[in-house]
């Protein structure tokens, strides 16, 4: 079945950048799009972006332009969140997502999530 | 800046009743890609229902989702004591390709 893996917990500085990473198994790693969604304390889900490996291109949510890297390894069938210029309120919950589908709108409807990778900024 | 905004905040029941749970979308939501989520404290969010009303495999029958245009609803008839959680609406789409949630309403057991 359809796995993802994050990587560990991180506690970062303001202004530094933090890298976290979400390993996927079963089920096709190419065609499928990954996304990056995070939760703060006691809030909704926000949405960061997304890559499609077979494309290599990502997508960014308009909140985290100029700041935020999304990257796939198909050689490790890997995806990476690199988020840069971390604020005290960038302190949350970050998931890794599948989409239900291989395709237009069910890229972002998520099915199958990481465990979470929880990144505390402090000073 | 489009903004889904759910209602109840809280909702208090208790079990063998019906649930019912809403979802406003500031602006009109033009396809059926609507979809509820479901998230237990510690775990990540679980999809039951997309496309407006199709449940998700394994979801049971008694969860239902519904709505068009600006106003969506996510009913559960005859709580069972695992369904007392939170819950998140979600609008997606592909052109441009986005994702928002709503801010969660928490179902407690009266």
């Amino acid at each position: 079945q359809v796995q993802l893996v994050q990587s560990g917990a991180e506690m970062k500085r303001p202004g530094s950048s933090v890298k976290i990473s979400c390993e996927t198994s079963g089920g096709t790693f190419s065609t499928y799009a990954i996304s990056w969604v995070r939760q703060a304390p006691g809030q909704g889900p926000e949405y960061m972006g997304r890559i499609v490996p077979i494309f290599g291109t990502p997508n960014y949510a308009q909140n985290f332009q100029g700041r935020i890297k999304i990257t796939a390894d198909k050689s490790t069938n890997t995806v990476y969140l690199e988020l840069s210029s971390l604020r005290f309120d960038d302190t949350a919950l970050y998931y890794c997502a599948r989409g239900l589908g291989a395709s237009g709108a069910y890229y972002t409807v998520y099915l199958y999530w990481g465990q979470g990778t929880l990144v505390s900024v402090s000073s | 800046e489009f903004v889904l905004t759910q209602s109840p905040r809280t909702l208090s029941l208790s079990p063998g009743e019906r649930a019912t749970l809403s979802c406003r979308a500031s602006q009109s939501v033009t396809s059926n890609f609507f979809a509820w989520y479901q998230q237990k404290p510690g775990q990540a969010p679980r999809l039951l229902i997309y496309a407006t009303s199709t449940r998700a495999t394994g979801i049971p029958d008694r969860f239902s989702g519904s709505g068009s245009g600006t106003d969506f609803t996510l009913s559960i008839s005859r709580l069972q004591p695992e369904d007392f959680a939170v819950y998140y609406c979600q609008q997606y789409d592909s052109v441009p390709p986005m994702s928002t949630f709503g801010q969660g309403t928490k179902l407690e057991i009266k």
